[in-house]
């Protein structure tokens, strides 16, 4: 199975200010097709999980373009350009690209200071 | 636009049964990927179950194998999961996820599972 590894797991930050939140996968996540099936999700308190991202750096509809997603293989990063009230919550990275199983990061709390 | 709604949860001593339903509406079930995904109390998310398009492939995290059973009814747009054998570490809200072509498109509300004497 595809172990995902995400960094940190807590990540206070002040409002207005830059976030960053990286995952590596135990193995490539580029598919033979080409693409890399690499996702981001974020789940606010009391609320089911919502992806952000999808293969990567595509953005799903309605998502703000604060929100960008890289990397490439074996690394991967989720930037919050500014971060507001709203993005508080658990951000999970997920790979879809070695499957089964579908496998998640372990999460990564993101609080205001 | 593309709802779907989990039915079903509730508590049930170890080594009894529960279904799962998963209503879906604007959309048709049955020509998409769905998926079962579970977040025990507290925890992060967990791949359960999937079903492919053709309803003949379907795919299960090893710890689940031989007790449950992903299905559905495609008359009533309808998805299950049948959860035989359970026990305390199925405790979880269960999630219903549609793949649009990649995971995760759309997810319910989920339904809570708690198992417990």
């Amino acid at each position: 199975d595809v172990v995902m590894t995400q960094s940190p797991l807590s990540l206070p930050v002040t409002l207005g200010q830059p976030a960053s939140i990286s995952c590596r996968s135990s193995q490539s996540l580029v598919h033979s097709n080409g693409n890399t099936y690499l996702s981001w999700f974020q789940q606010r308190p009391g609320q089911s999980p919502r992806r952000l991202i999808y293969k990567v750096s595509n953005r799903d509809s309605g998502v703000p373009d604060r929100f960008s997603g890289s990397g490439s293989g074996t690394d991967f990063t989720l930037k919050i350009s500014r971060v507001e009230a709203e993005d508080v919550g658990v951000y999970y990275c997920m790979q879809g690209t070695q499957w089964p199983p579908w496998t998640f990061g372990q999460g990564t709390k993101v609080e205001i200071k | 636009q593309v709802q779907l709604v989990e039915s079903g949860g509730g508590v049930v001593q170890p080594g009894r049964s529960l279904r799962l339903s998963c209503t879906a509406s604007g959309f048709t079930s049955s020509s998409s990927v769905m998926h079962w995904v579970r977040q025990a109390p507290g925890k992060g998310l967990e791949w359960v179950a999937c079903m492919w398009s053709d309803g003949r492939n379907t795919y299960y995290t090893d710890s689940v194998k031989g007790r449950f059973t992903i299905s559905r009814d495609s008359s009533k747009n309808t998805l299950y999961l049948q959860m035989n054998s359970l026990r305390p570490e199925d405790t979880a809200v269960y999630y219903c996820v549609k793949d649009d072509g990649t995971f995760g498109g759309s997810w319910g509300r989920g339904t809570l599972v708690t198992v417990s004497s």
